[in-house]
Order: structure tokens, then C-alpha cells, then sequence
């Protein structure tokens, strides 16, 4: 079974700063995908930013950038130039490419506080 | 821009009742998805459909649980006979074949008493 580990609870930055949530994640197979999930008080899930496994490059949106480690089933979000906007709860989520109805499998979250 | 629609957004039901929780998915998507998130825990799958029938489904959606497309646009999830374990918030998504993200809707938050 793939299991996916947000190691960090909670998390906190100061406006403007540079964070990064870490993420790791265990699985046999070689073609899947990963997520990073927002979920504000709202409760609403948003996707943040995906990675594709045959992909080498880093994924990056605007402030938000992964770093992807195959090897080591790791993938951290890095979110540069915290906004207050940020606090939330971030989802770490693995996906796997096959048939297989394509569920997203989440890790248990990291709450981002972000501070003036 | 198209979304994923709930109804309702708060259901509160007496433990034994029948609940039925519903969703529009995004008109041109094919997959289709319920998960659950209980209060402070993470989002957890249940189930997935595709082509009028389960794809998938996880340890948790058991026999008291169901899914229906009872048309061209809604795609519901039926608890037969709730528990106060199942108060949670419900997440319908959706999802266009060949395609990575899974939107998903506002959730409805359903209170067991």
C-alpha cells in the first residue's frame, strides 16, 4: 500500500519569508503523480502544484516550487514570499498512473500559520 | 470557469437515518470521486466511478455505503444507515480523463447525532 508522511504538523513564517513543507512518500510503482492540496478555513480543497514521477525538472507555480527526489520519495513545497493569504493546511498527495480509478492517496496535513 | 457543485452543505441526521449527499460534477468530466475528511484528520478516499459503475473503492466504503448517477448530471452518495462515526465532511471530485487534477467541490458537512 502507498503511504504518504507530512512529518510536520505545524508550521510557521513570517510574511515575505521562505517556508518549505516536507513530504515523503513509499510506493513500488515507477509512473504516478504528486499533489500539493490547500484546504483554508473554508474547508475547500485547491491543488497548489502537481509533479509528474517521468519528470526530472522541478514543478513551479508563481511562489510555489517542489523539490522532487525519486530516489529518496521525497517531495517538499516551498512557498517563497509567504502572503498571509498562504495560512492553511497543506495536503502532500500521491497518485498512481493506471487504471486503477485514479484516487488520490493524502498525507495527514501541515497547518501554516503565517505571522505580520 | 466550471466547477463542482454540493448539496447541501451542512446535513445533520440521527444516528440510523438515511443520508443521501449530493453532487453535480464538471459536465465533460468521466471520473468521479467521494472522499471524507473527519474533523482535524486527513482527506481519505472512498470511492470512484467511471462509466455507470465503482472503479475503485476503499476499506471504508462498506455495505452501508453507495453511489448513483441517477442522471446525466448528479452523482450521489447514499449512507443507509448512519453512524456517529461517519459525521464528517464529504468532497465530491471530478475528473477529465487523461488529465491530472481533480477538482472538488465545496464539501458537505454531515452531523450524526
Amino acid at each position: 500500500a502507498q503511504t504518504v508522511t507530512q512529518s510536520q504538523p505545524e508550521m510557521s513564517v513570517q510574511e515575505a519569508e521562505t517556508v518549505t513543507l516536507s513530504c515523503t512518500y513509499d510506493t513500488s510503482e515507477s509512473d504516478y503523480y504528486l499533489f500539493w492540496y490547500k484546504q483554508p478555513p473554508s474547508r475547500q480543497m485547491i491543488l497548489v502544484i502537481r509533479q509528474e514521477a517521468y519528470k526530472q525538472q522541478n514543478a513551479t507555480e508563481n511562489r510555489f516550487s517542489v523539490n522532487f527526489q525519486k530516489a529518496a520519495k521525497s517531495f517538499s513545497l516551498k512557498i517563497s514570499d509567504s502572503q498571509l493569504g498562504d495560512a492553511a493546511m497543506y495536503f502532500c498527495a500521491y497518485r498512481v498512473d493506471s487504471n486503477s480509478g485514479y484516487a488520490l492517496n493524502f498525507g495527514k496535513g501541515t497547518s501554516l500559520l503565517v505571522t505580520p | 470557469e466550471p466547477e463542482v457543485t454540493q448539496t447541501p452543505s451542512h446535513q445533520v441526521t440521527q444516528m440510523g437515518q438515511e443520508v443521501i449527499l449530493r453532487c453535480v460534477p464538471i459536465s465533460n468530466h468521466l471520473y468521479f470521486y467521494w472522499y471524507r475528511q473527519i474533523l482535524g484528520q486527513k482527506v481519505e478516499f472512498l470511492v470512484s466511478f467511471y462509466n455507470n459503475e465503482i472503479s475503485e473503492k476503499s476499506e471504508i466504503f462498506d455495505d452501508q455505503f453507495s453511489v448513483e448517477r441517477p442522471d446525466g448530471s448528479n452523482f450521489t452518495l447514499k449512507i443507509r444507515s448512519t453512524k456517529l462515526e461517519d459525521s464528517a465532511m464529504y468532497f465530491c471530485a471530478s475528473i477529465r480523463t487523461g488529465t491530472y487534477e481533480q477538482y472538488f467541490g465545496p464539501g458537505t458537512r454531515l452531523t450524526v447525532t
